[in-house]
């Protein structure tokens, strides 16, 4: 399973963009790249997934260059909800060794006013 | 609210002591996924379950076991417990399909004393 590295933690401000880059190096041919967010003591929360190229939705961009073995998480205009710990998760589809997840150290985000 | 439903909250036992926590998917879901979050280890995949059957199994360990019943509810075991068995326990549920996006339930904070 692929390995993801990220940054411990980073530091913006209430309405600024912030990018968050994973990088999976060794990542496969069948993975998806899955982005979560989690609040102290909840569970986490699916924000975005991605195969290739770019993806939007309403909360998050995420952007995966040709070579698939980085992406980086996009929230725009961040507020001070947005203080979380966001993981990057490289993952196989189900039907091929079951959604087993791997949760590495992920990236503190602290939104400041 | 992801849809996801896990009992207890909280739970506080001994040592030496064996537990039950539940987890009801989401409606429709047919696969179940355990994790473990604890301090120094961060998120642990455990163990998942679809449609009854055990599809994928994590750094879960022997005392530990889990299964999935024909309603599709799930239970994790905790047995002989430990100290260091003091988590938050969370459960996962998605619809198994080629992309499979998780959900998390909020969570069972275990505290063994």
């Amino acid at each position: 399973l692929a390995k993801t590295t990220q940054p411990i933690s980073m530091d913006s401000y209430e309405g600024q963009e912030v990018n968050i880059t994973c990088s999976h190096n060794n990542i496969a041919t069948n993975d998806y790249i899955t982005w979560y967010q989690q609040f102290p003591s909840q569970g986490p929360r699916f924000i975005i997934q991605g195969y290739k190229t770019k993806v939007t939705n309403e909360v998050a961009s995420l952007f995966i260059p040709a070579d698939r073995k980085s992406s980086t998480l996009s929230l725009p205009r961040v507020s001070l909800s947005d203080t979380a710990v966001y993981y990057c998760l490289v993952g196989v589809p189900f039907y091929n060794q079951g959604g087993k997840l791997i949760f590495g150290q992920g990236t503190e985000l602290s939104v400041k006013p | 609210d992801s849809g996801v439903t896990q009992t207890p909250k909280h739970l506080i036992t001994a040592t030496g002591q064996r537990v039950t926590l539940r987890c009801s998917p989401r409606s429709g879901d047919l696969s179940v996924y355990w994790y473990q979050q604890s301090l120094d280890q961060g998120l642990q995949f455990l163990i998942q379950y679809y449609n009854g059957e055990e599809r994928a199994k994590g750094n879960i360990l022997e005392r530990f076991s889990a299964q999935q019943f024909p309603d599709l509810h799930s239970e994790l075991n905790l047995s002989s417990l430990e100290l260091g068995d003091s988590a938050l326990y969370f459960c996962a549920s998605s619809a198994g399909g080629a992309v499979d996006t998780q959900y998390f339930g909020p969570g069972t904070r275990l505290t063994v004393l």
